[in-house]
């Protein structure tokens, strides 16, 4: 595909349980972020993947929250043990190196 | 901490004034910026970048960069309700990681 694809586009779990979201960057794109976005918010970034870097994980709320990226193209960010407040709807972009990054369509996370 | 400052608004212009977004950066090697608007509901969509002092104009859209001041603004010509969303701005510093500003929400009265 041309854009940044995540999966899935609704996730709905129970409290406690482990989830895991997908994103498939723009090929050839070095970089990847992670945003998290509340209902009427601004985007909190979680992670930041460039190349071959270490990640700069700066913003990941707790210990719960993971992500990795496999080969320098897909990457899955890991919540465990998952709270109601972590219901929001997960972003992730990808970019050129030194450009401007494209969004996915999220995933909507809804813990009850 | 880099940060991206940014009126959160609301701004509520009527239909066919100009809408006038602003936006500060506190990282001085910041080279590269951005204009992103968000509908709700949906996600960022780039609209504008800009990457040297001055003016960029595409269509109805305007951004201005003033890299003395670290002050990127955005100007919407001839405004409609369209228009109306969240629109952020981002700066792009040295380790090439982007940074958003919490978003000014518009809103276009017909």
């Amino acid at each position: 595909g041309a854009g940044v694809s995540q999966s899935p586009s609704n996730k709905v779990t129970e409290k406690g349980k482990d989830v895991e979201l997908r994103c498939d960057p723009i090929s050839g794109h070095t970089a990847l972020y992670w945003y998290r976005q509340s209902l009427g918010q601004g985007l909190e970034f979680l992670i930041y993947f460039q190349g071959n870097s270490a990640p700069d994980k700066s913003g990941l709320p707790s210990d719960r929250f993971s992500a990795e990226r496999t080969g320098g193209s897909v990457s899955t960010l890991t919540i465990q043990r998952t709270q109601q407040e972590d219901s929001a709807v997960y972003l992730c972009a990808s970019s050129p190196q030194g450009d401007s990054a494209f969004f996915g369509q999220g995933t909507r996370l809804t813990v009850v | 901490q880099k940060e991206v400052e940014q009126n959160s608004g609301p701004l509520s212009v009527p239909e066919g004034a100009i809408a006038s977004l602003n936006c500060t950066y506190s990282d001085r090697v910041s080279q590269s910026f951005f204009w992103y608007r968000q509908y709700s509901g949906k996600s960022p969509e780039l609209i504008m970048s800009i990457y040297s002092n001055g003016d960029k104009e595409d269509g109805r859209f305007t951004a201005q960069l003033n890299k003395a001041s670290q002050y990127v603004s955005l100007l919407i010509r001839d405004s409609q309700p369209s228009d109306s969303a969240t629109y952020l701005c981002a700066a792009q510093g040295g380790s090439e990681k982007l940074v958003f500003g919490k978003g000014t929400k518009l809103t276009v009265n017909p």
